[in-house]
């Protein structure tokens, strides 16, 4: 059964910083993983997505990699700013047990950023 | 407008009522998906569809059933709810662009039972 764990669930940096959010993974199976955004009260916002065969994605100040021998997988953000501010949840497309597939969810990182 | 909508945005109700949660969906997908929200648990899957003669359990299915009235309309019942079943539910949906699947999620609707 795949389990997807997000260390740590919160973080606060200073506006400007750099920073590097966590994704695991038990089974290497997968057959894309995804890292979405979401703002309170608001539904999920896709942000990127790597293919299985895939090493890393790029948009804007995003970049996410994915190291699926090792389970891993980060989100690095660039250059912080007040309104990256939200929760941040990945998510593996596997195969299920009823023989199709299936998104695991993670329980995501809430990220704030202090100006 | 929005690609992925879910109604109500909100909703209260008591005890052993039956409540549908309704989505509708102009992307044109065939796969349709609802999940539900807990603080700590992340989401989870409560039943997808492939297309609309498909219906498939999740993980967390009981308690629940769905209708697949249309390619566009995918609904969620609770036939009595209970105070557990308090959450965030969204329904999403997907395609399949280069091999590779994009889900696409609704505002969500939250749900209170008491």
């Amino acid at each position: 059964k795949q389990e997807v764990t997000q260390i740590p669930a919160a973080l606060s940096v200073p506006e400007g910083e750099n920073l590097v959010l966590n994704c695991s993974f038990t089974d290497s199976a997968i057959y894309n993983l995804q890292w979405f955004r979401q703002d309170p009260g608001k539904g999920l916002t896709s942000l990127l997505l790597i293919q299985s065969s895939q090493r890393e994605q790029t948009s804007g100040r995003l970049n996410a990699s994915l190291d699926k021998s090792s389970g891993r997988s980060t989100l690095y953000i660039a250059a912080s700013q007040p309104g990256d501010s939200a929760t941040y949840l990945c998510a593996g497309l596997g195969p299920s047990r009823f023989g199709n597939e299936k998104l695991t969810f993670g329980t995501g990182t809430r990220l704030t950023i202090i100006p | 407008d929005a690609d992925v909508t879910q109604t109500p945005r909100n909703r209260i109700t008591k005890t052993g009522k039956r409540i549908m949660l309704e989505c509708s969906q102009t992307k044109g997908h065939d796969r349709m998906y609802w999940y539900r929200q807990d603080p700590g648990l992340g989401l989870r899957l409560i039943y997808y569809s492939f297309d609309v003669k498909d219906i498939n359990k999740g993980e967390i299915s009981d308690g629940y059933s769905v209708s697949r009235q249309a390619q566009a309309k995918f609904s969620l019942s609770l036939e009595s709810a209970i105070p557990n079943q308090t959450a965030l539910y969204f329904c999403a949906t997907s395609d399949l662009t280069g091999g590779a699947e994009t889900q696409y999620f609704g505002p969500g609707t939250r749900l209170l039972v008491l």
